[in-house]
C-alpha cells in the first residue's frame, strides 16, 4: 500500500513569484507519479505525471516537477505564478501494475496581486 | 477530449431517501471508472473500481450495500447512496480511464450530496 504527504496545506504567494509543492510518498514497490489540479467547482485535472525514464517531467501551464527516488518526493515547481494558478493541488501515487490511484491531503495555492 | 460529467452537481435529500448519482464519459470509452469521495479539506478517498458489465470492486470499509454501483455500458457508471443518513454528505467524484491511455484517469466535476 501507498501513502502520499503533501507537506503544505496552504501555500501563498504573489503573482509571478516562483511556487513549490511539496510531496513525498511511500510504497514498497515501483510507482506511478502524478499532480492533480483542481480549480473551484471544477473537477481534477491532470498537470503531469511521472511513469519512467527522465526523472525531471515538464507538464501543462508551466508546471514541472522532478521525481526523486532517493528522497521519494515528487516535488511540483512553477518558476512565475498566475492569478489563475489559484487551485487545489493534489498529488498521487499508484503501484505499477495497479491503476488505483492515491491521493494527499491537498495544497491551497492562493496567488495574490 | 476526455471529458467526464457528473449529474446532479448538487443533491438536497432528507435522512432515508436514495440519491442516485450519474458519471458519463462524454467523449471516449471508459474501460474503468472510479467513484471517489471527498470530505472538506481532505483528500479523495478511493471507494470502489467499477468495470463495465462487471461487478464493482470496493475498497475496504466500504458498504458495498450501501454504495450500489453500477457500470451499465462504457460512457455511464452511477453511484447510489442508498437510505442515505447526515454522515453520508459528502462531494462524491467520478473518473473514467481512457481505454488507450492507461494510468491516466479523467475526473468529473463532483456531487455535493447533502442529507438532512
Amino acid at each position: 500500500a501507498q501513502s502520499v504527504t503533501q507537506l503544505d496545506s496552504q501555500v501563498p504567494v504573489f503573482e509571478e513569484a516562483p511556487v513549490e509543492l511539496r510531496c513525498n510518498y511511500s510504497s514498497s514497490v515501483s510507482v506511478y507519479l502524478f499532480w492533480y489540479v483542481q480549480y473551484p467547482n471544477q473537477g481534477l485535472q491532470l498537470l503531469l505525471k511521472y511513469l519512467s525514464g527522465s526523472t525531471l517531467v515538464k507538464g501543462i501551464n508551466g508546471f514541472e516537477a522532478e521525481f526523486n527516488k532517493s528522497q521519494t518526493s515528487f516535488h511540483l515547481r512553477k518558476p512565475s505564478v498566475h492569478i489563475s494558478d489559484t487551485a487545489e493541488y493534489f498529488c498521487a501515487v499508484s503501484d505499477r501494475g495497479d491503476y488505483k490511484l492515491s491521493f494527499g491531503a491537498g495544497t491551497t495555492v492562493t496567488v495574490r496581486a | 477530449g476526455a471529458v467526464v460529467s457528473q449529474h446532479p452537481s448538487w443533491v438536497i435529500c432528507k435522512s432515508g431517501t436514495s440519491v442516485k448519482i450519474e458519471c458519463r464519459s462524454l467523449d471516449f470509452q471508459a474501460t474503468t471508472m472510479f467513484w471517489y469521495r471527498q470530505f472538506p479539506k481532505q483528500s479523495l478517498m478511493l471507494m470502489a473500481t467499477s468495470n463495465e458489465g462487471s461487478k464493482a470492486t470496493y475498497e475496504q470499509g466500504v458498504e458495498k450495500d450501501k454504495f450500489l454501483i453500477n457500470h451499465a455500458s462504457l460512457t455511464l457508471s452511477t453511484l447510489t447512496v442508498t437510505s442515505a443518513h447526515p454522515e453520508d454528505s459528502s462531494f462524491y467524484i467520478c473518473s473514467g480511464e481512457r481505454e488507450i491511455v492507461h494510468n491516466e484517469q479523467f475526473f468529473g466535476p463532483g456531487t455535493r450530496l447533502t442529507v438532512l
